[in-house]
């Protein structure tokens, strides 16, 4: 596709449940970035990848949390055991690489627990 | 742990007028500076990379760099309502390092027609 593209667009489960969160982003872009967005919040850090490996996951909150990149292109933001605090926007961005081309965003995955 | 700071605003701006919007970042190492627009509800847009000291015009935006001073800024001329939106600015060490691209809390900007 052409642009950073994210599903589902809006995510409602209950508190205590496990979610999945999907990226697909640009077609050859190796670097792949997700961050969490509160509401008045800049994008907070959560993980980054560059091809498959973890590159950096200092951001993920706690061990309910978990991405993975199986392949280098698409990625899966897992969350278990849901608590109503995960509810926010969450983001993914792609770019080429990590030697400091433009980062792209997708549209978002609004997520809410209840 | 890198830092970006940004006043959160909202900054208000007359319509036609300069909007000046700052931004500084603690970590030396950083190399890549870039700027995001993003309207309520909205992801982020990218409007301005910048990689070294000094200007760079896309349009009626100017970033400017200050890497001895850590300072990074966006200047947009002759605001538009439609310029009325959040403002990030994130800042990235070459190869990613730690945190990957950071992010500040981003400012709001009000353009008053």
């Amino acid at each position: 596709g052409a642009g950073v593209s994210q599903t589902p667009s809006n995510k409602v489960t209950e508190k205590g449940k496990y979610v999945e969160l999907r990226c697909d982003p640009i077609s050859g872009h190796t670097a792949l970035y997700w961050y969490r967005q509160s509401l008045g919040q800049g994008p907070e850090f959560l993980i980054y990848f560059q091809g498959t490996g973890a590159a950096d996951d200092s951001g993920l909150p706690n061990d309910r949390f978990f991405a993975v990149r199986p392949e280098g292109s698409v990625s899966t933001l897992k969350i278990q055991r849901t608590e109503r605090g995960d509810s926010a926007v969450y983001l993914c961005a792609s770019s080429f690489d990590l030697s400091g081309t433009e980062a792209f965003f997708g549209q978002g995955t609004r997520l809410t627990v209840v | 742990q890198k830092e970006v700071e940004q006043n959160s605003g909202p900054l208000s701006v007359p319509e036609g007028a300069i909007a000046s919007l700052n931004c500084t970042y603690s970590d030396r190492v950083s190399q890549s500076f870039f700027w995001y627009r993003q309207y309520s509800g909205k992801s982020p847009e990218l409007i301005m990379s910048i990689y070294s000291n000094g200007d760079k015009e896309d349009g009626r935006f100017t970033a400017q760099l200050n890497k001895a001073s850590q300072y990074v800024s966006l200047l947009i001329r002759d605001s538009q309502p439609s310029d009325s939106a959040t403002y990030l600015c994130a800042v990235l060490r070459k190869g990613g390092g730690a945190d990957g691209l950071t992010f500040g809390k981003g400012t709001h900007l009000i353009i008053q027609p």
